[in-house]
């Protein structure tokens, strides 16, 4: 069966400092990913998806960017974090169609 | 890009009661999606469905697929304490999902 998973489960980092959050895939293969983040609980914002290897695309232009180095690794990284990247951000995984995204448990990251 | 509006935006109900939510969009989907977000986790799918008309239920959980196509809602039936979370819609078309901005449930008990 396929699983998903993303570490760090927390994170506090100061205002300035780099970032990199991992999500990897398990039991498929050229799976569709995603990172969304969520602010308060609420909607979830699409930042990134890729179709694969290497290829990223952007949905909102921000001090983020995307990874994806290996078929079922995804990468969320900053060179420096901002007061309002606080937030929840979830990875998920599909093989499109119209069979929904697969999420993966947050990463409930705050900058200090 | 396409839109969903999902109402209510927040619930408050006392444990036993049904809850309903929908949502509705301008644009057609060929496949909705619900989903349920414990606090602190990521969300999990309930229910999808794929034909306009479609009635299909999960447990307490029942969700219809709109005729036109352009909406869904979701029912939960004699709600309990963990059924506390926020519910999200999801359609789906041209190989691109778009969620509702989801419905907070609160149960009193």
């Amino acid at each position: 069966s396929q699983t998903i998973h993303q570490w760090p489960a927390t994170l506090v980092q100061p205002v300035g400092s780099p970032l990199s959050l991992e999500c990897t895939v398990e039991g498929t293969s050229n799976p569709n990913l995603y990172w969304y983040r969520q602010a308060a609980g609420r909607g979830l914002q699409l930042l990134f998806y890729s179709v694969g290897i290497g290829q990223i695309s952007s949905e909102v232009p921000q001090n983020l960017s995307a990874s994806r180095p290996q078929d079922r690794q995804f990468i969320l990284s900053s060179k420096k974090l901002l007061l309002s990247d606080s937030g929840f951000y979830l990875c998920a995984w599909s093989h499109g169609g119209g069979y929904g995204y697969t999420f993966g448990s947050g990463t409930r990251l705050t900058v200090v | 890009g396409q839109q969903l509006n999902q109402s209510p935006q927040s619930m408050f109900i006392q444990e036993g009661e049904d809850v309903s939510m929908n949502c509705t969009s301008s644009s057609i989907f060929n496949t909705w999606l619900w989903y349920k977000q414990d606090p602190g986790e990521g969300p999990v799918l309930l229910i999808a469905l794929y034909k306009a008309g479609e009635l299909t239920s999960n447990g307490r959980l029942t969700a219809q697929f709109g005729i036109t196509r352009k909406d869904s809602f979701l029912n939960i039936s004699a709600s309990i304490p963990s059924d506390v979370g926020i519910y999200f819609c999801a359609g789906h078309f041209d190989a691109q999902l778009t969620f509702g901005k989801g419905t907070k449930l609160s149960v009193i008990p």
